[in-house]
This record gives structure tokens, sequence and C-alpha cells, in this order.
């Protein structure tokens, strides 16, 4: 089956413009995971959904990152006014859903969007 | 908070030699543990994981880990590599309950020469 899709694959943008990034999990997963992974790093986490509703958004860097998930698939990250640090590998990861409170399911990770901000 | 450190950035081995890729984390309870690899362009790649039980877990591509508690390691090993394997490799740590986001550790780029 189709794995998790993310759209464009390379964003350049101008410094001070908005992007915005799409991720498209595999169907049914109800878990969603944006992180970010600068250059010679490590990723780290961004934010989290299940279904529809943003659990945790503590990683966001900035008020400048938003992300959503209106109908409990596909997830757009959106970045407003870039800057030059928030260049960067986009992931976004989907699962499906543990029960019992325990979730012994991986995540599945797609390709990345690399966003370079000039 | 957990935390994830891979003490390698960069290791170079021939192929066909042993691979062993270090991988310390810090949590308060036993936590679910995980290798990625990524090749360049690629998406992150499942290729073991650890929950419970059995503390020597095989993974895909020949691949093995073992968790060892009193070390907070675990750390990947491969009897004999192979050209194909050379790639960044990622550990991290997820909480046994709850919160389900992964903490990854800076990574190790594997390099295969001849």
């Amino acid at each position: 089956g189709a794995g998790v899709s993310q759209s464009p694959r390379y964003k350049v943008a101008k410094r001070g413009q908005d992007v915005a990034l799409r991720c498209d999990p595999i169907s049914g997963h109800v878990s969603l995971f944006w992180y970010q992974q600068a250059l010679g790093q490590g990723p780290e986490f961004l934010t989290y959904f299940q279904n529809e509703a943003q659990l945790d958004k503590s990683g966001l860097p900035s008020d400048r990152f938003f992300a959503e998930r209106p109908e409990g698939s596909v997830s757009t990250l959106k970045i407003q006014r870039t800057q030059q640090e928030d260049s960067a590998v986009y992931l976004c990861a989907s699962s499906p859903l543990g029960s019992g409170g325990r979730n012994y399911n991986e995540q599945f990770f797609g390709p990345g969007t690399r966003l370079t901000v000039l | 908070a957990q935390s994830v450190t891979q003490p390698d950035i960069h290791i170079t081995v021939s192929e066909g030699a042993s691979l062993e890729l270090r991988c310390n984390y810090s949590y308060g309870a036993t936590p679910y543990l995980f290798w990625y690899v990524q090749s360049p362009g690629q998406g992150l790649q499942l290729l073991l994981k650890y929950f419970s039980g059995d503390t020597l877990v095989q993974g895909i591509k020949g691949f093995e880990a073992e968790f060892k508690r009193s070390q907070s390691s675990f750390n990947l090993r491969k009897p004999s590599v192979h050209w194909s394997d050379a790639a960044e490799y990622f550990c991290a740590v997820r909480s046994n309950f709850g919160n389900e986001k992964l903490t990854f550790g800076t990574g190790t780029r594997l390099t295969i020469i001849p």
C-alpha cells in the first residue's frame, strides 16, 4: 500500500514569505507527527495529532509555526514570515492508534520536505 | 525529560566487517527504543524496536540490538556489513505511556570502504 507522502519535496522561499507543507498519512492512521530535521542533526518533534485533535504542540519553535489536520487525515504545516533558521527538512510520520493507553506501533515516515529560506 | 546520546558522529568500516553503533538514553523508566536508518534523500526506515521482553531484538537487513538497562544502552550491531548499509543511523526513545513523540539522537553516519 501507499506510504506517507509529503509535498512539495523541495521548497525555496525568500525570507519573510509564508509556506505551507502538506502531509498525506497512511490511510486509517490515527496519529500524525511533524518533526524538523536541521542539517547534520536528528529529527526534533514539533507537534502531534490524534485524528483532528492537536494533542501536543510543545515542539513548535515559535508562533510563526502552525499545524492543522481539520478532517483527521491530511495535515498542513504552515510557517509564516520564514526566517533563515527555518531551513530544514520537515518530516511527517503517521501511526495506527494503540489500545489501552499503550501504543506498540511504529511511526512510518514520509520522505520529507526540504525547505530552504534565502 | 528523555534524551538520547549517540557518541559516534561518523564511523568507517570495511565491507564484510562487523559493526556496532552506540546509543545511550536517559529516561525515568524503561522506555520504548528504536533504531531508524536514513539514506540520502529518503525518509526514515525502522530497523528494529524494543518495547519489552527479550532484550536482544532482531531487525531487518540482518541488524540486531541489545537493551541493557544497567548501562542505559541500546547498541545496534551487524556481524557483516554490506556496501548498501552506508547511511545515517538514528537511535530514538519514546515514553512507554501516553505521549508518543520520539526523541532522536544526533545520528551516526556510516561509511563502508571496499
